[in-house]
């Protein structure tokens, strides 16, 4: 199994800032992907995070909006730039582990946009 | 990506069985059928899947048709903790542009009664 971890947990951040949530693995692992989930609604995949080269987005989100780093296997950054108030969602990353068919995910990062 | 159908809710009574059905009518062969659920707060968590037979597990059992048209989610004996959202998501196997991308349905809501 595979144990992430989330930083930080929750935040309240004001319109036109930017915040950056953490994703630790306790595992090294290729594949690394951050979703998102608007309140009461299910989860979008925003981006595909491989280590060793660029994210790759999704339809309806940009590398501008949402910065992607993943310096190592462990580790990846995702960038929520120039907030809104519908910005206001839980961020979530996941992974897969190698050789392994199911998805692992984080916590969550609850972030309130005022 | 082919979709799933689920309701969107079920109910049930503590300690009986529950079957919580998925429709895929345009999986591909090469499909995973997945199934997720997501406790209130928490991040999803992997619960089975399978590709042509019906899967056990410590958690629950797949049925999957024939046809690979549909497929069934049996909780045993469904306890309060069981109460969640309960995604159905088809997978792109290994080797594909796709694989590991997970598309989140609205799911099932499962209510489980005292």
């Amino acid at each position: 199994s595979a144990v992430i971890s989330q930083k930080p947990s929750r935040d309240i951040c004001q319109r036109g800032t930017s915040l950056t949530i953490q994703c630790q693995v306790d595992s090294q692992v290729t594949m690394m992907f951050w979703y998102r989930q608007q309140p009461g609604q299910s989860l979008t995949l925003i981006a595909t995070a491989n280590q060793g080269s660029e994210a790759t987005y999704e339809s309806g989100f940009v590398i501008d909006k949402f910065p992607i780093s993943r310096p190592n296997l462990t580790f990846s950054t995702l960038t929520v730039s120039n907030m809104s108030p519908e910005d206001s969602s839980i961020y979530l990353c996941s992974v897969v582990l190698p050789g392994r068919g199911r998805q692992y995910f984080g916590p969550g990062t609850r972030l309130t946009v005022l | 990506d082919a979709k799933t159908t689920q309701p969107n809710s079920m109910e049930s009574n503590e300690e009986e069985p529950v079957h919580l059905p998925c429709n895929h009518s345009t999986i591909s062969g090469t499909d995973y059928i997945h199934w997720y659920r997501q406790l209130p707060s928490q991040g999803p968590e992997y619960v089975i899947h399978g590709l042509t037979s019906n899967v056990n597990n410590r958690m629950a059992s797949l049925a999957i048709a024939e046809d690979r048209k549909s497929s069934t989610l049996i909780l045993h004996r469904a306890t309060l903790r069981d109460a969640a959202v309960y995604y159905c998501i088809l997978r792109a196997n290994a080797g594909g542009t796709s694989y590991g991308k997970l598309t989140f349905g609205q799911g099932t809501i499962l209510t489980v009664h005292p």
